[in-house]
């Protein structure tokens, strides 16, 4: 069964205290993974999707980077608005469904 | 470009009772799953409709059921409500691939 482990579950920064978020997989013939955002009581947002090991991402203070059995979500210089949970999914071949960590609680204190 | 929609926002009913969420997807998207998310707990996969056909479930009794329209569109039909069904229901659409879903803004469900 694919197995997706966010770590740590909660983080505590300061603003422009820069940080990692860590996704450890497994999966049978990953065919992506997924990084969502999500504010309390609102739908997941869509990040970034990487592909294969070595691909990175960047969008702003994030970035997104994939080995064959992590990823790391890397945030710069955070501000106080980054404060969210961060999903990390993977999605393997076929039909199978595509899985979801526990998130990991971000919080940036000003 | 419209996102996902959800309705209704806000579901209150009964125990016993039976429930219908709606929700339409991107336009172009032929894939709408369904997720559960209980108050400060994680996505719990439902239902994957794909053209039509439920293409995976999750691990949820039968009286989570569903059905996927002709326009893509989808309904999550929950029978005989029990108290621990409360909770944010989001669906989420995508293009069929491997490719990223985005989601709803969620139906907040509370049985009561």
């Amino acid at each position: 069964e694919d197995q997706v482990t966010q770590s740590p579950e909660a983080l505590r920064l300061q603003e422009g205290e820069s940080s990692s978020l860590n996704c450890s997989y497994t999966v049978s013939g990953l065919r992506g993974l997924f990084w969502y955002r999500q504010d309390p009581g609102k739908g997941p947002e869509f990040l970034f999707t990487l592909y294969s090991a070595g691909e990175e991402k960047e969008k702003e203070r994030l970035k997104a980077t994939l080995t064959k059995k992590e990823s790391f979500l890397h945030i710069t210089a955070p501000k106080p608005e980054d404060s969210a949970t961060y999903l990390c999914a993977v999605r393997p071949g076929g039909y199978q469904k595509v899985t979801f960590g526990t998130g990991t609680k971000l919080q940036v204190i000003p | 470009e419209a996102g996902v929609t959800q309705s209704p926002t806000h579901l209150i009913k009964t125990r016993g009772q039976q429930a219908t969420l709606r929700c339409s997807p991107i336009s172009g998207h032929t894939s709408v799953y369904w997720y559960q998310q209980a108050l400060g707990l994680g996505l719990q996969f439902l239902l994957w409709y794909d053209e039509g056909e439920e293409r995976n479930r999750g691990n949820f009794p039968p009286r989570f059921s569903g059905r996927q329209f002709p326009n893509y569109s989808s309904e999550l039909n929950v029978n005989a409500l029990e108290l621990e069904d409360s909770a944010l229901y989001l669906c989420a659409s995508s293009l069929e691939g491997p490719y990223e879903q985005y989601f709803g803004p969620g139906t907040r469900l509370t049985v009561t």
